[in-house]
């Protein structure tokens, strides 16, 4: 178990839906990382937070967005949903660092959008 | 083009064999680079990762990677192979210069045999 903890664990939607996926990241830690793994495109990195505020910044759509909360939780949030956004949806979380940081990963959030 | 490629989908070896899984990336500049591993239904699990220094780096589980900067290559490494570390494994590699560029290659499967 990393410690990091993500909900749900299962989605099933429909297209041109919304969904919000959240994440927990281990105590202490102020980074959390957002990353899309489907057949097709393989692990992507979306984005990453720290402590509040936008750090870095992947291939993450327009239609995604997402948010580091006070408490430092983590959402991510994923609009006019298509086919193609059926996915493992993972977060992590690090230490603070200089971006070399050891990644904690969370158990995943398997979407499927019909 | 590919930032990090992994050549190989798929790596079979027998137990107690020396298992290489390779690893080369095309990130400019100095890289951060990681190996994580997937078995399955679960997350990434952090092995090991080259920040700078020592090219040799050893890790989790009797595992290590070598940092070759001529040949753009991080190929992770174990002596002897045990049927438990079949699973999928992932080289990562981040820009030092930009937290922006990070990616993880295509994965390879590595079956250890009894």
């Amino acid at each position: 178990d990393s410690g990091v903890t993500q909900t749900p664990k299962h989605l099933i939607t429909a297209t041109g839906q919304r969904v919000t996926l959240r994440c927990s990241p281990r105590s202490g830690d102020l980074s959390v990382y957002w990353y899309q793994q489907s057949l097709d495109q393989g692990l992507q990195f979306l984005i990453q937070y720290y402590n509040g505020e936008e750090r870095a910044k992947g291939n993450i759509l327009e239609r995604f967005s997402a948010q580091q909360f006070p408490d430092l939780h983590s959402e991510l949030n994923l609009s006019s949903l298509e086919l193609g956004d059926s996915a493992l949806y993972f977060c992590a979380s690090s230490a603070p660092g200089q971006g070399g940081e050891t990644q904690y990963f969370g158990p995943g959030t398997r979407l499927l959008v019909l | 083009a590919q930032s990090v490629a992994q050549p190989e989908d798929q790596v079979n070896v027998a137990e107690g064999n020396p298992l290489t899984v390779k690893c080369t990336y095309s990130v400019s500049g100095n890289p951060y680079l990681f190996w994580y591993v997937q078995y399955p239904n679960r997350g990434l699990q952090f092995l090991l990762k080259y920040i700078t220094g020592d090219n040799l780096v050893k890790g989790s589980y009797g595992f290590e990677a070598e940092f070759n900067k001529s040949q753009t290559s991080f190929h992770l490494k174990k002596p002897s192979a045990l049927v438990s570390d079949s699973a999928l494994y992932f080289c990562a590699v981040r820009d030092k210069g930009n937290f922006n560029k990070f990616y993880f290659g295509s994965g390879t499967k590595l079956n250890v045999k009894p």
